[in-house]
């Protein structure tokens, strides 16, 4: 069964860093592009960032490049989202995604 | 900046049919935009009814297809039932811009 599994979520304040994780499992984790979905609070999906299989390829929504940086692990079936310089806005649920599998998501909140 | 559509809202009667559509500000939806479709309840993560135009999980719903119609994406809904109510995303993929999410359709069965 495939499970994603993300953690990492919580409050911090503007200007601050934050690291979220995922944790895959069920399936050959390195074969897959693996991904970053965002939804802030009563608002619509957006796409953030992705990360092919052995991790020579990782893409960024433009709006958030050269913030946020996505990064795996193969060998723990993991995959990163580290997050600088949040913004109120950045405030939002964070999905990992294998695009056919999603995980529970973990909440951002950015607030002083 | 691209744009994806979605209808913001529409309605279906228990047991009716219903499309929703998914269009591009560059122009037609093609197969090689790989269009998704999802469908997230109030609380809930969304979940994937249809990947890549028209294939389904082994969790869809027979009910739901998915095609190309108009230009557009589609996911055609045939025969709504009551837990179909709510919110659909669709997802489309564009070269050196990478995915782009549509604003999402609130469906109502009533």
């Amino acid at each position: 069964e495939v499970q994603l599994v993300e953690s990492g979520g919580g409050l911090v304040q503007p200007g601050g860093s934050l690291r979220l994780s995922c944790v895959a499992s069920g399936f050959t984790f390195s074969s897959y592009w693996m991904g970053w979905v965002r939804q802030a609070p009563g608002k619509g999906l957006e796409w953030v960032a992705n990360i092919k299989g052995d991790g020579s390829e990782k893409n960024y929504v433009d709006s958030l490049r050269g913030r946020f940086t996505i990064s795996r692990d193969n060998a723990k079936n993991s995959v990163f989202l580290q997050m600088n310089s949040l913004r109120a806005e950045d405030t939002a649920v964070y999905y990992c995604m294998r695009g056919d599998y999603w995980g529970q998501g973990t909440l951002v909140t950015v607030s002083s | 900046q691209t744009v994806v559509t979605q209808e913001p809202s529409l309605t279906v009667s228990p047991g009716g049919t219903v499309t929703l559509t998914c269009g591009s500000s560059t122009g037609a939806v093609s197969s090689g935009h790989y269009p998704y479709w999802f469908q997230q309840k109030p609380g809930q993560a969304p979940r994937t009814l249809i990947y890549e135009t028209s294939n389904k999980h082994s969790w869809t719903p027979a009910r739901f297809s998915g095609s190309l119609l108009g230009g557009n994406a589609a996911l055609t809904l045939s025969g709504a039932q009551p837990e179909d109510e709510a919110d659909y995303y669709c997802l489309l993929y564009y070269s050196g811009v990478n995915w782009v999410f549509g604003g999402g359709t609130k469906l109502t069965v009533l």
